[in-house]
């Protein structure tokens, strides 16, 4: 079967650096994504990357492994804001996504 | 520009009775999709159509269906609502060119009691 995993919850605090790891397996890879959910709210791209090695945005940066089946999401100067839950989505070889059931990160002052 | 818009925001129905949400892009993307989201799972696909006049089945279509009639709508039917449906329901779009980044409406709670 197709498996996206992520941490259930994680916590940090404000100005600090937070690493959101995501591990997948999936028939075919053609991209994996990143967005941010607010509560209530929907999902919002963050990301994107289909080839290794790190992709640089703001505050924001993911990183891909394809041999590993693992990425993560860097968020540097943590602000309150940033209190959401994220979301790993890979693209398999159908070109659906499959998606994690997401990171709920939690930021303290 | 608006992007995607959903109707109703949130509705509780009845079980057995019918009911259609409603889902508008005005992006002319070419691909819509139907999710529903639940605690503790990831998105789950229920329906999507790559273009107008067209649809598939996601992982998750019993008890849904869906039309395209043109690029800007795509309404998702409950035929008989069950309460295992009450779940929030995003509607989504993307362009197939480039990583073909979807983008989603500001979804639709829903509770079958």
């Amino acid at each position: 079967g197709q498996n996206i995993d992520q941490p259930t919850e994680m916590t940090a605090t404000e100005g600090a650096i937070v690493q959101i790891n995501c591990t997948y397996q999936t028939s075919g890879f053609n991209g994996l994504f990143w967005y941010q959910q607010h509560a209530g709210e929907a999902p919002t791209f963050l990301s994107y990357n289909v080839l290794d090695g790190l992709e640089e945005k703001g505050r924001f940066s993911s990183f891909l492994s394809r041999s590993k089946g693992y990425s993560y999401l860097l968020l540097k100067e943590l602000q309150m804001k940033d209190s959401a839950s994220y979301l790993c989505a890979v693209k398999d070889s159908n070109y659906q996504l499959i998606w994690g059931a997401g990171t709920k990160l939690i930021i303290k002052p | 520009t608006a992007g995607i818009t959903q109707a109703p925001t949130s509705q509780i129905l009845a079980a057995g009775r019918s009911m259609t949400l409603r889902c508008t892009q005005d992006m002319r993307h070419n691909a819509m999709y139907w999710y529903r989201q639940d605690l503790g799972l990831g998105l789950r696909l229920i329906h999507y159509s790559n273009t107008a006049g067209t649809t598939g089945k996601g992982e998750v279509p019993d008890g849904y269906s869906v039309s395209r009639a043109n690029t800007d709508d795509f309404p998702l039917t409950l035929a008989s609502a069950v309460p295992s449906q009450t779940s929030v329901y995003f509607c989504a779009s993307s362009d197939a060119g480039g990583p073909d980044t979807q983008y989603f409406g500001p979804g639709t709670r829903l509770t079958v009691l």
